[in-house]
């Protein structure tokens, strides 16, 4: 089946530090791989997307490389701002007929002035 | 990307009782999903909503706990039927992106509190 698997938190950081969330997926087939964040009191937006093998995706000073020999989809950011402070959700997306996002369980983030 | 609104955005609901969230979409789309994010949890899909067609529900989730309708391809509501503590929760309806590749783009949720 289809899974994804996110690095637990909470994770607590100091302001402009880097910050690396990982992500792992087992799918069937090839997926497009997603993350989203939640603002406190907000919903889901998309953070940023890849949708092949080798393709980086990139919003806000985030990033993540679609890497299909290791299955992952790591976020990183080089200088973290208390702004960041959000829960980020890993997730994937196969369409074979139906359409679904599979989400991983989610990483709270507390960035510290 | 759609806009999507919800409502209500928040309620406090008596056990047994039943409550209807609204969706409204600013464009025409043909999927409209229901999610819902339990307590501290991630996002679970409860139904696939097409216009003109029944609801598809997930595994665990059933037509008299969360009849869902969808008159038209800008509207869809979602009822959780019989309410218990355990379906406090955030429902989220979103809709797909245009390019195909997958995403889906959310409401700002419905939070439920059931006393």
């Amino acid at each position: 089946g289809n899974s994804v698997t996110q690095m637990e938190g909470p994770v607590t950081l100091s302001e402009e530090a880097f910050l690396t969330i990982n992500c792992t997926y087992t799918a069937t087939g090839y997926p497009s791989l997603f993350w989203y964040v939640q603002y406190p009191g907000e919903g889901l937006q998309l953070l940023l997307k890849a949708t092949k093998a080798d393709d980086k995706g990139s919003n806000k000073g985030f990033e993540a490389t679609y890497r299909k020999e290791t299955t992952s989809f790591h976020l990183e950011k080089g200088s973290v701002q208390v702004s960041d402070s959000a829960v980020y959700f890993c997730a994937l997306s196969i369409i074979q007929g139906a359409q679904k996002l599979v989400f991983g369980q989610g990483t709270r983030l507390t960035i510290n002035p | 990307s759609a806009v999507i609104s919800q409502k209500p955005s928040r309620d406090i609901c008596q056990r047994g009782t039943s409550l209807t969230i609204q969706c409204q979409v600013d464009s025409q789309v043909t999927m409209m999903f229901w999610y819902r994010q339990q307590p501290g949890q991630s996002l679970t899909l409860i139904a696939t909503a097409n216009q003109g067609s029944e609801a598809t529900y997930e595994s665990g989730f059933v037509i008299d706990k969360f009849p869902i309708s969808r008159p038209n391809l800008t509207f869809s509501t979602l009822t959780v039927s019989n309410m218990s503590p355990e379906d406090s929760s955030i429902y989220l309806c979103s809709v797909s992106g245009q390019s195909f590749t997958g995403e889906l783009f959310f409401g700002e949720g419905s939070r439920l509190t059931v006393l």
